[in-house]
């Protein structure tokens, strides 16, 4: 049990479109979801965490109007990044809990290239 | 807010020698404690996690890890490493109310000599 499913693991897009992720809980239903984001040999920082049916919280220096996070059911996030640039290139992984003080469990990543 | 330092960047050893990768962390009250294993290009791979009780850990693969608070420490420990057990390391920390939303160390890269 307990798993989380991203989709897809890898894209390649044109700058100045955007591409959307997807992060699936397949067996459990996940009140809240977070989104990572991991550059090039170089450790996992935390973007956002989203709560079924309502705003995500960013971290501080994430862009909110670039990184579009919706939460719309319990066991669907979905992560937009818009007008994509080659510096947005990088390894984006969520993880998802139930809620509260128990373990989240992390998807396989997407692989992010904007050319 | 808590934070991880994981002091080793690389590390190497040979196969079958023991292993050891260092995690300290900061954090105000009792922390979650985690172990990932990441391959080239993979996901993350949960080794173990320490959330209370025995603060000797037992996980995957043949590690395990201890709590240490009078330290800060949580390091991983593996008593004969394996070829396959080359890879990136991470040591995260949650905080308690959100023992799901991690803080991650920097990573050891592990190298194995045949």
């Amino acid at each position: 049990g307990a798993v989380v499913s991203q989709h897809p693991s890898w894209v390649i897009c044109k700058s100045g479109t955007s591409v959307k992720i997807e992060c699936r809980s397949l067996d459990f239903q996940a009140t809240t979801m977070f989104w990572y984001r991991q550059f090039p040999k170089q450790s996992l920082m935390l973007m956002a965490t989203s709560n079924e049916g309502s705003k995500a919280t960013y971290e501080q220096g994430v862009e909110k109007d670039k990184f579009l996070i919706n939460h719309a059911s319990l066991t669907l996030s979905t992560l937009t990044v818009t007008s994509a640039h080659p510096e947005d290139s990088s390894f984006y992984i969520c993880s998802a809990s139930v809620g509260g003080n128990t373990e989240a469990f992390f998807g396989q990543g997407t692989r992010l290239t904007v050319v | 807010a808590q934070s991880v330092t994981q002091p080793d960047i690389h590390i190497t050893v040979s196969e079958g020698a023991s292993l050891e990768l260092r995690c300290n962390y900061s954090y105000g009250a009792t922390p979650y404690l985690f172990w990932y294993v990441q391959s080239p290009g993979q996901g993350l791979q949960l080794l173990l996690k320490y959330f209370s009780g025995d603060t000797l850990v037992q996980g995957i693969k043949g590690f395990e890890a201890e709590f240490k608070r009078s330290q800060s420490s949580f390091n991983l420990r593996k008593p004969s490493v394996h070829w396959s057990d080359a890879a990136e390391y991470f040591c995260a920390v949650g905080a308690t109310g959100g023992g799901n939303k991690l803080t991650f160390g920097t990573g050891t890269q592990l190298k194995v000599e045949l």
